[in-house]
């Protein structure tokens, strides 16, 4: 089945504690991109990657790093994680990077820092 | 002005009903438009998409895009309550950019 895997589905951790979110795509897709989704602000892109050992910034970048060393992984890094990164984050794919195709997200990843 | 504007709801409708949801947008640039579904606990799922003015219809579902206004919809016809969800727009020039969403509550 064609699908974006995160992991994990939910998280509470400590402000500082490092963590990693994983993200998986099985399409072969170019472009990878997360977001995050808070009540009242929608859907706000963190980052993206073109294909492999390309990524850019989004809108929301701070705080936050990514890596792309493999086209199926896509990898988000809160290094020092804070109270305002409590969210629910998304990851998602897209073949040759054509919005038009529409994303293929995952199932997302609750986030709580406390 | 915010570059896309979408009402949150909710929006309540007794099964069977027709529902009209909307996006309006102010960037003339946007060539794509879309529309995601979004079950709670699940990421956004590609409902519709189109590119040009007009209407386009899959099923009970037609989208329609009005540049000219500005104005993009989403019908639902004969809705049934597994369509209660939030539903977003997406619109696309050289980036994708999604209104806040809609939450739909089709009544049994």
């Amino acid at each position: 089945e064609a699908q974006v895997t995160q992991n994990p589905r939910y998280l509470i951790t400590v402000t500082g504690k490092k963590l990693t979110v994983t993200c998986s795509q099985n399409m072969n897709h170019e472009y990878m991109s997360w977001y995050r989704q808070d009540p009242g602000l929608g859907l706000r892109q963190i980052y993206y990657s073109m294909n492999v050992e390309v990524t850019d910034k989004g809108d929301v970048p701070e705080g936050y790093k990514v890596s792309r060393k493999e086209k199926r992984n896509f990898p988000l890094i809160l290094e020092s994680p804070s109270p305002n990164q409590t969210s629910l984050y998304f990851c998602a794919s897209t073949k040759d990077g054509r919005y038009d195709y529409g994303y293929t997200f995952g199932s997302g990843t609750r986030l709580t820092v406390v | 002005q915010k570059e896309v504007e979408q009402d949150p709801g909710p929006l309540s409708v007794p099964e069977g009903a027709i529902v009209s949801l909307n996006c309006t947008y102010s960037n003339s640039a946007f060539q794509y438009f879309m529309w995601y579904r979004q079950y709670s606990r699940k990421g956004p799922e590609l409902l519709m998409y189109t590119y040009s003015s007009g209407n386009k219809e899959d099923g009970r579902f037609t989208a329609q895009v009005d540049k000219s206004s500005k104005y993009i919809s989403l019908f639902i016809r004969d809705s049934q309550p597994s369509d209660s969800a939030t539903y977003l727009c997406a619109m696309v020039y050289d980036k994708i950019i999604f209104g806040k969403g809609t939450r739909l509550h089709i009544l049994p």
